[in-house]
């Protein structure tokens, strides 16, 4: 089956920049995800980015997608404890005619002041 | 406000009960999607609905039920043969069009076990 792949876990110190590797398995991928999940509440969508594109930029967040070694990056600026969250990579699977995303295990970022 | 509601928060079962969570939208989208997520397993596909009475399995549909009777309601019933229900349940929905997956989700129901 498809496998998103994430690191589980990472720590920064507060203004530092975080970084968030995912790899994934669908080379059709039309778009690709990262959603965050604070504790004991659903996913919010941050960023996705177009699979034609290299590079997003929003605000603090930057996107990066290689296509060829199928992987994703979440760069994130400034790094404030508030950031303290779990971060999911997703990617969209085409099965029988419906799309769907898959997501990864999550990565934990813990952000120390 | 536009969004997704679950409920309850927290739900109990018992022994051989079946339990029913609730997935209300009013987003006007057109699919709907049940996820469970347990710990250091990341989120799990049970079932999804494209349109109104149509849903399709995902990977862990054994033990689950859904039906789409309206468009802005999903229910999922965990049923007894569910043997480990135990877990965070995420109710999310889209536009559902293919290319744009952007999914939107609810609060979450925590299941456990008594």
């Amino acid at each position: 089956g498809e496998d998103v792949e994430q690191s589980l876990f990472l720590s920064v110190r507060e203004g530092d920049s975080s970084v968030i590797n995912c790899t994934y398995t669908d080379s059709s991928s039309t778009y690709l995800y990262w959603y965050k999940q604070e504790p004991g509440a659903g996913l919010q969508l941050l960023t996705y980015i177009f699979s034609n594109m290299d590079m997003k930029q929003d605000q603090r967040l930057t996107v990066l997608l290689n296509k060829k070694d199928k992987h994703l990056s979440l760069r994130i600026a400034d790094t404030q404890t508030g950031d303290s969250a779990i971060y999911f990579c997703a990617e969209s699977i085409n099965d029988s005619g419906y799309s769907t995303l898959t997501f990864g295990k999550g990565t934990m970022l813990l952000v120390s002041p | 406000d536009g969004g997704i509601t679950q409920s309850p928060k927290y739900l109990f079962r018992k022994e051989g009960q079946n339990v029913t969570l609730s997935c209300e939208q009013n987003l006007n989208h057109d699919a709907m999607y049940w996820y469970r997520q347990d710990p250091g397993q990341g989120l799990r596909l049970i079932y999804y609905s494209q349109i109104v009475n149509d849903f399709q399995k995902g990977d862990i549909a054994e033990g689950y039920s859904v039906s789409r009777e309206k468009k802005e309601s999903f229910p999922l019933t965990v049923t007894s043969a569910q043997k480990n229900p135990t877990a965070f349940y995420l109710c999310a929905s889209s536009i559902g069009d293919r290319g744009d997956e952007k999914l939107f989700f609810g609060s979450g129901t925590q299941l456990s076990v008594l």
